[in-house]
């Protein structure tokens, strides 16, 4: 069975902090998928990044960043020097390679940046 | 190139009517894909649609529900006989064709479903 573990659930800290919001999956599979999704206040939820089992290099984007470690099971999104924008719920999901349709959500981490 | 959109984006019903939602995914998406998200919970997979053909369907999906995607382009949910149980934001997304490293996943703004 597939799992993704979201254990913050909510996270407050004020502009320009850095904060780091957690991952870790529980798969049988040795091809999978990761990935890291925004849902702001309005509802949509907007694709950040996907990173694939064989690929273990961590990645930055602006301010964003990810760290990806088989060994732990873990994929942890850091954003440096938060902005209000940040503000939003964000979720961790888990593809499996041999599958088309289901990914399987975190619970989501709610953060907010306050000012 | 627009994103996905759905429509409508609220409905309020009440117990025992049914409602039917729509999905337009991105264009030259041949995957489509339903979930529904309840309040600090995660989206849960419904179902999923490659061209005209449902190929995986969740337990979630109990009877009362309905998906097609009768030309492979948009899609439609269907609840029959509502339950308030069935409140919640119903979610579409689509992907495109391709090899599964591309198969991205990228979602429309959902339908708010509150059942009286």
């Amino acid at each position: 069975a597939q799992k993704v573990t979201q254990a913050q659930t909510e996270i407050s800290v004020v502009e320009k902090e850095d904060v780091t919001l957690d991952c870790v999956y529980e798969t049988r599979d040795t091809t999978y998928y990761l990935f890291w999704y925004k849902q702001p206040p309005s509802g949509e939820l907007v694709f950040l990044i996907r990173r694939n089992s064989f690929d273990e290099q961590n990645e930055i984007s602006g301010r964003y960043s990810w760290n990806f470690q088989k060994s732990t099971s873990s994929f942890n999104f850091t954003i440096t020097a938060s902005q209000v924008v940040d503000s939003a719920v964000y979720f961790c999901a888990l593809f499996r390679g041999t599958s088309y349709g289901k990914l399987t959500f975190g619970q989501g981490t709610i953060l907010t940046v306050h000012p | 190139d627009t994103g996905v959109s759905q429509d409508p984006r609220h409905k309020i019903t009440k117990r025992g009517q049914n409602v039917t939602f729509r999905c337009d995914p991105i264009s030259e998406h041949n995957r489509l894909y339903w979930y529904r998200q309840t309040l600090g919970q995660g989206p849960e997979f419904l179902t999923y649609f490659q061209n005209e053909a449902q190929l995986e369907k969740s337990r979630l999906l109990s009877d009362r529900f309905s998906a097609e995607r009768p030309k492979g382009s948009f899609s439609t949910l269907e609840i029959q006989r509502t339950e308030q149980g069935d409140s919640a934001m119903y979610l579409c997304a689509s992907s495109p064709t391709g090899t599964v490293s591309t198969d991205t996943q990228y979602f429309g703004p959902g339908t708010r479903l509150t059942v009286l």
